[in-house]
């Protein structure tokens, strides 16, 4: 069975730090994989997707980046913090071809930067 | 463009039905989702609907779907107080790639 992860689970960071979150995928090769943000007034928003190795689509230019190093590895990071990036940030990954297909999410990482 | 609406809140008595309404925009959505979100959880999919059917049923779960009104709902029967969540409703979009839209999400509060 497939199972993603993500790591920090948890993270502190002061205002023009850098920023590195992590997602993996088990069981599956290929996968499209997405990056979300969900701020505190619940909403989700997609910041980037991935099709592939070194394939990044970028939905809402800011001050993130996304990278796909390895098949079932999507990485988000920043340079320089900002206040406003503090939210709950979901990775997902998608089974199944456009227009018919789900999506999981992973278990989040709770971002607060100070 | 496309839209998905939710209401925020819904607070019901343990071993009631919840009923959870979203009406979406886009005609050309072919599966519809419900996702529950536990706090400080990722979202967990609970169930789906093709657009050319008009009901699912999953145990406690029914989906209702009605294409003409662009409205979908989710029963849940004899509600728990494990089922204390935030719902979202989610639709394909026909554009922007077969992205997923999602709703608000809607707070489900269930009181013993």
């Amino acid at each position: 069975s497939q199972t993603i992860h993500q790591w920090p689970a948890t993270l502190v960071q002061p205002v023009g730090s850098p920023l590195s979150l992590e997602c993996t995928v088990e069981g599956t090769s290929n996968p499209n994989l997405y990056w979300y943000r969900q701020a505190a007034g619940r909403g989700l928003q997609l910041l980037f997707y991935s099709v592939g190795i070194g394939q990044i689509s970028s939905e809402v230019p800011q001050n993130l980046s996304a990278s796909r190093p390895q098949d079932r590895q999507f990485i988000l990071s920043s340079k320089k913090l900002l206040l406003s990036d503090s939210g709950f940030y979901l990775c997902a990954w998608r089974r199944g071809q456009i227009p018919y297909y789900e999506q999981y999410f992973g278990p989040g990482t709770r971002l607060t930067v100070t | 463009g496309e839209d998905v609406e939710q209401s925020l809140f819904l607070s019901v008595r343990e071993g009631d039905s919840s009923v959870i309404n979203c009406t979406y925009t886009d005609s050309s959505s072919t599966y519809l989702y419900w996702y529950k979100q536990e706090p400080g959880a990722g979202l967990q999919l609970l169930t789906y609907i093709f657009s050319n059917m008009d009901m699912k049923q999953d145990q406690r779960l029914t989906v209702l779907l009605n294409k003409k009104d662009k409205h979908l709902s989710l029963r849940i029967a004899d509600t728990q107080t494990g089922d204390s969540a935030i719902y979202f409703c989610a639709e394909i979009t026909g554009n922007q790639g077969g992205k997923l839209i999602f709703g608000q999400g809607t707070e489900l509060s269930v009181k013993p």
